[in-house]
């Protein structure tokens, strides 16, 4: 089955500063692959996703790269803010079933 | 309108017994899916249903078990508790049948603490 890695699993930076979480997966057929956001005491949340026919996708101060060769995607975070603290959960999607990793907590210095 | 549901939102149990878990996705979706999330583990997959039907089964023994009813609400049970069962039991909901690519939605959680 598929088998999904992140790193870090945690960071912390200074507000302002750009955060960056990478993702391995093993299944070469995953063709989707979502990025969650949970904040404490809520369930995750849809943020931003990539299928795999695109290489990179951004939305406002967020983006996402993926290299389908390398099997890896990454999360980028530019001028971070304090609500950007939470934990982040990459995913792919093979064969109906979503194999998320196991989370990084990232911590937004002011 | 409003986001998936579960109830209770905590509980506390006692290994051996069982609990019933339950999920109301957000109206007009068909597909519901149920994930186990510890700091161990991280999310785990345990199943996914639509309309009535499981389609999608994960790792879990079969203590662990769910059904769908006919208005798309969803229930999962466990038996047999053990103390390895706490965890935050994540129920998702989305609009079709499972594809690739269907954004699902998380409800909040049922925090289980078994003792």
């Amino acid at each position: 089955g598929e088998n999904v890695e992140q790193h870090p699993s945690t960071l912390s930076v200074q507000e302002g500063d750009s955060a960056v979480i990478k993702c391995t997966y093993s299944d070469s057929a995953s063709n989707y692959f979502p990025w969650y956001k949970q904040e404490l005491g809520k369930g995750p949340q849809l943020i931003i996703d990539i299928r795999s026919n695109v290489g990179e996708k951004k939305d406002q101060r967020i983006a996402v790269t993926l290299n389908k060769t390398a099997k890896h995607f990454s999360l980028h975070i530019t001028e971070t803010q304090p609500e950007d603290s939470a934990v982040y959960f990459c995913a792919a999607e093979g064969n109906e079933k979503l194999t998320f990793g196991t989370g990084t907590r990232l911590t937004i210095i002011p | 309108k409003a986001g998936v549901t579960q109830t209770p939102r905590y509980l506390i149990k006692t290994r051996g017994q069982q609990v019933t878990l339950s999920c109301s996705p957000i109206s007009g979706h068909r597909s519901v899916s149920w994930y186990q999330q510890t700091p161990g583990q991280g999310l785990q997959f345990l199943f996914e249903y639509f309309s009535e039907t499981q389609r999608n089964k994960g790792n879990f023994p079969g203590r662990f078990s769910g059904r769908q009813f006919s208005n798309s609400r969803s229930e999962m049970n466990v038996s047999t508790l053990e103390l390895g069962d706490s965890a935050l039991y994540l129920c998702a909901s989305t609009s079709g049948a499972p594809a690739v690519g269907n954004t699902i939605y998380f409800g909040e959680g049922s925090w289980l603490t078994v003792v």
